[in-house]
């Protein structure tokens, strides 16, 4: 059992260019999220999704979009990367709507220049 | 913003002391979970509150909960140098979960 696995763990972007980043779970999780986490902000929601097909936006989603063709699988792109998109992004998900725990990715940091 | 706050945001202890940290929340929630961060590694599940209860314990771990407040708090007893890192809390209002700004405890050895 993986868990939660993220793809690339480290990236470094020019601005203006693009980039997928991959999420995959290996627990049949429903619900999947995606964070961004800056010092001293914790972790902000960039998007989420409450199963196969579907998306929303959560805290922070300019600038990001999603897509969740596959249960296993939570995708986040970055269309035209700017500087202010320098975080580390995390990857989590669960199981259930209600009273279940997130079980998170080990991070990408990304860097754009 | 939705993000919750915590108090608070370093705390410095020696082993075996207590460490207490706070959380505020805005909205209505289902629960309220707590979660630990090793410096550079992605969260861990450290305990969940429902709404519905007041008070939990998990090893040396305590939690509270005070809807009326929108308030929470953390308590870790007698703690190890091991348990240095960042603990955030995190409310869950049916599909979002959403994370406070984080505690970063250093307990000296």
């Amino acid at each position: 059992n993986a868990g939660v696995t993220q793809t690339p763990k480290f990236r470094v972007l020019k601005t203006g260019q693009s980039m997928t980043l991959l999420c995959a779970q290996d627990m049949n999780h429903e619900y999947m999220y995606w964070y961004r986490q800056d010092p001293g902000m914790g972790l902000r929601l960039i998007h989420y999704s409450v199963g196969e097909g579907t998306t929303a936006k959560g805290e922070v989603p300019d600038g990001y979009n999603v897509s969740r063709l596959k249960k296993q699988n939570f995708l986040l792109g970055l269309e035209s990367a700017a500087p202010s998109q320098t975080s580390v992004y995390f990857c989590a998900s669960k199981w259930g709507q209600v009273n279940t725990e997130a079980f998170f990715g080990q991070g990408t940091r990304l860097t754009v220049v | 913003s939705q993000q919750g706050e915590e108090d608070p945001q370093a705390l410095s202890i020696q082993e075996g002391e207590n460490a207490t940290m706070n959380c505020s929340y805005k909205t209505s929630i289902n629960n309220l979970q707590w979660y630990r961060q090793n410096s550079g590694r992605g969260l861990v599940h450290l305990i969940l509150i429902r709404s519905n209860e007041r008070e939990k314990h998990s090893g040396r771990l305590r939690v509270t909960l005070d809807t009326s407040k929108k308030s929470s708090s953390l308590l870790i007893t007698a703690s190890r140098a091991a348990d240095t890192a960042s603990y955030f809390c995190a409310t869950d209002d049916t599909d979002k979960l959403i994370f406070g700004t984080g505690t970063r405890l250093q307990v000296f050895p």
